[in-house]
């Protein structure tokens, strides 16, 4: 139980175009989704938080209108990182949470931006 | 502001030899406290979560437990697979945020 997938797994995207990143929870509702990025060895940064119909509550420092975050349904999250550019090239990674404290996290997505 | 330390950073172990990692924290009241496990290119691994000092958990060969100010993952008789980056997180009450610390890289050799 517990699973939570992502798509895609790997994009490579020009400057400038925009990229958007499926997080799902496969057997579970989701009732908030989490936004995290991860800078080579370094710890995990919560970027943003959302709930089903909600809009999403931004982390100091994020730029709520370059990280399109849109959490439609009870399973279904997006991020779209818009007019991307080198320095967005990241691993990203979602996680959802049920009724419980625990977050469950997808496999993640790295996005490369030449 | 609520932090998480771990140590060390790395550790390396011979197959079958035990050892503990540490994650030392400061927060707000404390909601709870995670671990996960995180291999390269993957997203993190839910292992455990701690409440309360005093409680302690267990899965295969790893233990988990709390006191106020920090957590001990101990490690017993560990085999190549244990090889990962092991991750402390902790969440302050009334807060949806983790707060995650730089990992404990383990690598144990056959």
């Amino acid at each position: 139980g517990a699973v939570v997938s992502q798509h895609p797994s790997r994009v490579i995207c020009k400057s400038g175009t925009s990229v958007k990143i499926e997080c799902r929870s496969l057997d579970f509702q989701a009732t908030t989704m989490f936004w995290y990025r991860q800078f080579p060895k370094k710890s995990l940064m919560l970027m943003a938080t959302s709930n089903e119909g909600s809009k999403a509550t931004y982390e100091q420092g994020v730029e709520k209108d370059k990280f399109l975050i849109n959490h439609a349904s009870l399973t279904l999250s997006t991020l779209t990182v818009t007019s991307a550019h080198p320095e967005d090239s990241s691993f990203y990674i979602c996680s959802a949470r049920e009724s419980t404290y625990e977050q469950y996290f997808g496999p993640g997505t790295r996005l490369t931006v030449t | 502001e609520d932090q998480v330390t771990q140590s060390p950073e790395a550790l390396r172990l011979q197959e079958g030899e035990s050892s503990s990692l540490n994650c030392s924290y400061t927060v707000s009241g404390l909601r709870g406290l995670f671990w996960y496990r995180q291999d390269p290119g993957k997203g993190p691994e839910f292992l455990f979560t701690l409440y309360s000092a005093g409680e302690e958990k267990e899965k295969e060969r790893l233990k988990a437990t709390l006191t106020k100010k920090e957590s001990f993952l101990h490690i017993t008789a560990p085999k190549p697979e244990d090889s990962a980056t092991y991750l402390c997180a902790v969440q302050r009450g009334g807060s949806e945020k983790l707060v995650f610390g730089k990992g404990t890289k383990l690598t144990v050799n056959p």
